[in-house]
């Protein structure tokens, strides 16, 4: 099946920072790429939807200027959390969208651990 | 009213035993996907199986196979020959294509069930 990457997998970083996490997807191009939040034993929320070539469209609560996303590419969608606090700290997972003959289907990365000191 | 219901707070099965997970969904649409993902813990969400609306027969992938009862609004995952592998965190998950387009074709997803593999 088809392959997404994320990197990096894990970031400690300090209070005050910002954090880039890169979403690429590996042998298919995608237009669109989701990004979510998950807190522990919890469901994905997403956070917005990253068109390649345009602006994200964020969900409902989720701050546009403190969750920055590019989509350059129909590989490559990043997520960057600007001036990180400790309540940022949670598990960040992107997907790509693939159109294929069979149909459409959603495929997720590893996910990236955020902890924010 | 939510979207994507998984009431079980969490499954035990006997290693080698078939079990059954819940998903009930609520939709206007005549036309959605539904899928169960799979999350170890390790994080990652693995695709499992996809079920279609307008699919007439109950989409089978390996051991998996999803038990599709449209009128009852429900799309439950079965796990045949469980694996202690199979201990992980399963999500249901559905996409209204009503909203089909680039920007707004989303997932919609349950609140997860887990589930332990006993050897």
């Amino acid at each position: 099946g088809a392959v997404v990457s994320q990197h990096p997998s894990r970031v400690i970083c300090k209070s005050g920072t910002s954090v880039k996490i890169e979403c690429r997807s590996l042998d298919f191009q995608a237009t669109t790429m989701f990004w979510y939040r998950q807190f522990p034993k919890q469901s994905l929320m997403l956070m917005a939807t990253s068109n390649e070539g345009s602006k994200a469209t964020y969900e409902q609560g989720v701050e546009k200027d403190k969750f920055l996303i590019n989509h350059a590419s129909l590989t490559l969608s990043t997520l960057t959390v600007t001036s990180a606090h400790p309540e940022d700290s949670s598990f960040y997972i992107c997907s790509a969208r693939d159109i294929g003959p069979g149909g459409e289907t959603q495929y997720f990365g590893p996910g990236t651990r955020l902890l924010v000191l | 009213a939510q979207k994507i219901t998984q009431t079980q707070p969490g499954m035990f099965v006997q290693e080698k035993e078939a079990v059954t997970l819940d998903c009930t969904y609520d939709t206007s649409d005549q036309s959605y996907g539904l899928f169960w993902y799979k999350q170890p813990s390790s994080g990652e969400m693995i695709f499992l199986i996809y079920q279609g609306s307008y699919d007439e027969q109950n989409a089978t992938e390996g051991r998996y196979s999803l038990n599709f009862q449209k009128a009852r609004k429900s799309a439950n995952l079965v796990i045949s020959a469980s694996q202690l592998g199979d201990s992980a965190m399963y999500f249901c998950a559905m996409r209204e294509h009503r909203f089909y387009t680039g920007a707004n074709s989303k997932l919609t997803f349950g609140k997860g069930i887990t589930l332990s593999v006993r050897p």
